[in-house]
């Protein structure tokens, strides 16, 4: 059973920096793409980043380019998402989500229960 | 980059009723090779993650319940509830899986008339 836990979530300064982990189990880590998407109660749900099977390859809503940093661990089936220079538009739920057949153009079958990033001073 | 529209906001919808949800992509979705549209539609409700119900358009995710259907080709999408149950008031969200970013729609609230 594909599982997914995300932890690191909480309150920071506008400016400072965050880094979340989403735990991983129950399918081949290494090689599937996981993304992350962010629901904000006035914007909806956002498709924030991606990192693309065991090559790596990383992609970024405009929004956060330049600021976040998706990134795996794959001896500890974990994923991450550095996140610098947070603003207060960063505010959100953030998940974790694995496309089905962990490829990277599917849609996502999988979602983790989401950690709540708040930015404020 | 791709922008995904959809239309209504909201709405109101009797009990057994039939509720209709549109998704416009600013481009085709519709990969030539393959003949697939790389669009999805997602449920979610509160404190809970968004749900995958129907994905390449109009593929209902295993357990979704058939009153859920999704159609349309390149750029116009719809998803149809077919008999409105109270367990389906939800805001629904479509999104392209085309090329990154992967943008959603701005999400359509489904209540109850």
């Amino acid at each position: 059973e594909v599982q997914l836990l995300e932890s690191g979530g909480g309150l920071v300064q506008p400016g400072g920096s965050l880094r979340l982990s989403c735990a991983a189990s129950g399918f081949a880590f290494s090689y599937s793409a996981m993304n992350w998407v962010r629901q904000t109660p006035g914007k909806g749900l956002e498709w924030v980043s991606m990192i693309c099977d065991s090559r790596g390859d990383t992609y970024y809503a405009d929004s956060v380019k330049g600021r976040f940093t998706v990134s795996r661990d794959s001896s500890k089936n974990t994923l991450y998402l550095q996140m610098n220079s947070l603003r207060g538009e960063d505010t959100a739920i953030y998940y974790c989500a694995r496309p089905n057949g962990g490829n990277c153009n599917s849609a996502y079958s999988h979602w983790g229960q989401g950690a709540l990033v708040t930015v404020s001073s | 980059d791709i922008v995904m529209t959809q239309s209504p906001d909201s709405l109101a919808v009797s009990l057994g009723e039939r509720a209709t949800i549109n998704c416009k992509s600013s481009q085709s979705v519709l990969y030539s090779s393959n003949n697939r549209n790389y669009l999805a539609w997602y449920q979610e409700k509160p404190g809970q993650p968004p749900k995958l119900l129907i994905h390449w358009a109009s593929t209902r995710e295993s357990g979704v319940p058939d009153r859920f259907s999704g159609s349309g080709s390149g750029t116009d999408f719809t998803l149809t509830i077919s008999s409105l149950q109270a367990e389906d008031v939800a805001v629904y969200y479509c999104q392209h899986y085309y090329s990154a970013p992967f943008t959603f729609g701005q999400g359509t609230k489904v209540e109850i008339k």
